[in-house]
């Protein structure tokens, strides 16, 4: 079993709707990564969170430390989200980030 | 501010060569993190390095190797190429491993793709 597990590993969504994106994980983390990758492999991080919760535009992301899961959220959701979401968590104080296996998401117009 | 860059963009080897891949961090950061993703096996941490030293290593063999400059650019050295090394490399920086800095994100590269024939 890997130790961050991402659901769904496929998605795909009409333009407009709103998007979850779930990750779980099963170490102590001292953060949890959320990175956007596009066809070709740039990666963007997203967010950085510990806990509660961070908007960035359209954007949501949540953690539950307790419950060791992660949610991201995209609202009104557009083509250009098309991309591979990936979950990570920084393990402890190693600084090394421990990837989920990502999300492709297709949005259509 | 210039982002984290990374040369080359492609790198095509043949089995058994060496490959050089070169990294350069956000102006200011210390601490420079190397990524294997290789097809259907998703991102693997290879290499951490902060002020000059190797700080973690993720489970690669010995092949897998580099070192951090002192103006903290980096290196990553893949000896004695196999077929399975063929995959995106990534490299990532953040300002140092120190506790005032534990909550700094890492800023990523767009990845040298090594292909190896």
């Amino acid at each position: 079993k890997n130790e961050v597990e991402q659901s769904p590993q496929n998605l795909t969504a009409q333009e407009g709707e709103f998007i979850t994106i779930n990750c779980s994980y099963s170490v102590g983390i001292s953060a949890l990564h959320w990175l956007q990758q596009h066809p070709g492999g740039g990666i963007v991080s997203l967010f950085m969170l510990s806990s509660g919760k961070k908007k960035h535009g359209r954007l949501i992301a949540t953690i539950n430390i307790q419950e060791k899961h992660s949610s991201l959220h995209i609202t009104a959701s557009h083509p250009r989200d098309s991309a591979v979401y990936i979950c990570a968590v920084r393990a402890g104080a190693t600084n090394k980030l421990i990837f989920g296996t990502g999300t492709l998401l297709a949005v259509q117009p | 501010e210039a982002g984290v860059t990374q040369s080359p963009t492609h790198l095509i080897k043949t089995r058994g060569q060496q490959a050089t891949l070169r990294c350069s961090p956000i102006s200011g950061h210390t601490s420079v993190y190397w990524y294997q993703q290789a097809l259907g096996l998703g991102l693997q941490f290879l290499l951490w390095y902060d002020e000059g030293e190797e700080r973690n290593r993720g489970n690669f063999p010995p092949r897998f190797s580099g070192r951090q400059f002192p103006n903290y650019s980096s290196e990553l050295n893949v000896n004695a190429l196999e077929l399975e090394d063929s995959a995106l490399y990534l490299c990532a920086s953040s300002l140092g491993p120190h506790l005032e800095y534990s909550n700094q994100p890492q800023h990523f590269g767009d990845g040298t793709r090594l292909s190896i024939l």
